[in-house]
């Protein structure tokens, strides 16, 4: 069955650094997501991506986080200056349709932030 | 603003027993809800997928349901097994984007 790939499974940065997250979602989905889960919390939102652009971003997804979809399988996930608080799993999903359409999620990248 | 809460955040039961799972959502206006497992160290697999319009959605040993209007779902999972063995959490799509609203999950261990 497809699924959807994160690499790499575990980043370790220090305070300040720049991460990349990557993500190869299922071939045929059209929609593209990011959430994270901050260890013990529940899974939160970042940001939702159709045709190129961001469809909807919450708080969380300040100027310092920024996506894109470089060709057409990577979809990524940039955070230009890494906090301490930014440690979390961080987890990619994809659905076919953007309504009533279950979402894929792949197996997280742990980012540790020192 | 959503909120999603679900209860017990933990269960333990013995293997065999039928048990369910609950879910609250503060905002009935809703798209579908969702049930994931969750699995220690990897990501969430979809379990099943409620339409608004839906009551409940069945998919093996697993039903859910969806009462909008009291804003409840339940999970029932049927003669359990120790691989049912995982945290379930249960989210809505209150905007049509596919923004999830998850709870905080329920982790339940099956013992054998």
């Amino acid at each position: 069955e497809p699924e959807v790939t994160q690499t790499p499974s575990h980043q370790v940065t220090q305070m300040g650094q720049e991460v990349i997250l990557r993500c190869v979602p299922i071939s045929n989905h059209l929609y593209f997501y990011w959430y994270r889960q901050i260890l013990g919390q529940k899974v939160e939102f970042l940001v939702s991506f159709y045709n190129n652009e961001i469809s909807e971003k919450s708080e969380i997804f300040d100027d310092q986080f920024s996506v894109e979809r470089p060709d057409g399988s990577n979809f990524t996930l940039k955070i230009r200056s890494t906090k301490l608080e930014d440690s979390a799993m961080y987890f990619c999903a994809s659905s076919v349709l953007r309504l009533d359409s279950p979402l894929h999620f792949g197996n997280g990248t742990r980012l540790t932030v020192t | 603003k959503q909120e999603v809460t679900q209860i017990p955040a933990a269960l333990s039961v013995p293997e065999g027993e039928n048990l369910v799972l609950n879910c609250s959502f503060t905002d009935s206006a809703i798209y579908n809800l969702q049930w994931f497992r969750q699995d220690p160290g990897k990501g969430l697999t979809s379990l099943l997928l409620i339409q608004s319009s839906q009551r409940e959605q069945t998919s093996g040993r697993l039903n859910a349901s969806l009462d909008k209007s009291s804003g409840r779902s339940t999970l029932y999972i049927a003669a359990s097994q120790p691989g049912d063995s995982a945290t379930y959490l249960c989210a809505v799509d209150s905007s049509n984007t596919g923004k999830l609203i998850f709870g905080q999950g329920t982790t339940l261990q099956v013992k054998p």
